[in-house]
């Protein structure tokens, strides 16, 4: 069965400063692997996903999540910190077919000014 | 392009009513999930539909049921309503049924019940 645990239900940064969300999954075979974010009242909208192409995948928003295989880790961050991106994110894994997501239990970003 | 549709946005019920949620997909996709958030459990996968049939099924009760028509709308029910059926409700649209395919998620449902 797949697993996906997001380390810090809570993250706090100053506006301007670097934004690392973790995720660790476990699966016995190579995931697929997303992180969504959410927004107050809306759905999930996805920020980027690993498919096994690059390890490194950019997404919107200047967001970028490295895939690290041996750490089973797919760890998301931002250079900079903007008050816009204080949202939830949550990291999630699907198998090879069928759309059936794994979520992790979610990561809410604070951004101060 | 439309987006993913739910309706309704908002929904008040009591205990052991039923309610039934409308989710339309994006134009031209075949694959609708659902899930449930709640504050405690998280994101759950409920239930996933491709051309009119249901692919795979998460761990709910048989009181979570769904369905998806031949222009690939799906609706969920939910009979005999707990109070722990409190949550949103979100629908997903995606083009096939590839794992890597990206998921396009409606407003969602919020289903309150009293």
């Amino acid at each position: 069965a797949q697993s996906v645990t997001q380390l810090g239900s809570h993250v706090s940064v100053s506006e301007g400063a670097l934004v690392l969300l973790r995720c660790n999954y476990s699966s016995s075979v190579p995931p697929y692997l997303f992180w969504y974010v959410q927004y107050p009242n809306q759905g999930l909208q996805l920020l980027l996903k690993y498919t096994s192409a690059a390890t490194l995948v950019k997404g919107i928003n200047g967001f970028e999540a490295e895939f690290k295989k041996s750490e089973t880790s797919f760890h998301l961050t931002k250079p900079s910190a903007h008050m816009s991106d204080a949202a939830e994110y949550f990291c999630a894994v699907s198998r090879a077919a069928g759309n059936m997501l794994t979520f992790g239990g979610g990561t809410r970003l604070m951004v101060k000014p | 392009k439309a987006g993913v549709t739910q309706t309704p946005r908002y929904l008040i019920k009591t205990r052991g009513q039923q309610v039934t949620l409308s989710c339309s997909p994006i134009s031209g996709h075949r694959s609708v999930s659902w899930y449930q958030q709640t504050p405690g459990q998280g994101l759950q996968f409920l239930f996933e539909y491709f051309s009119e049939t249901q692919r795979n099924k998460g761990n709910f009760p048989g009181r979570f049921s769904g369905r998806q028509f031949s222009n690939s709308r799906s609706e969920m029910n939910v009979s005999t309503l707990e109070l722990g059926d409190s949550a949103l409700y979100l629908c997903a649209s995606s083009i096939g049924l590839a794992g890597n395919n990206e998921q396009f998620f409606g407003p969602g449902t919020r289903l309150t019940v009293l």
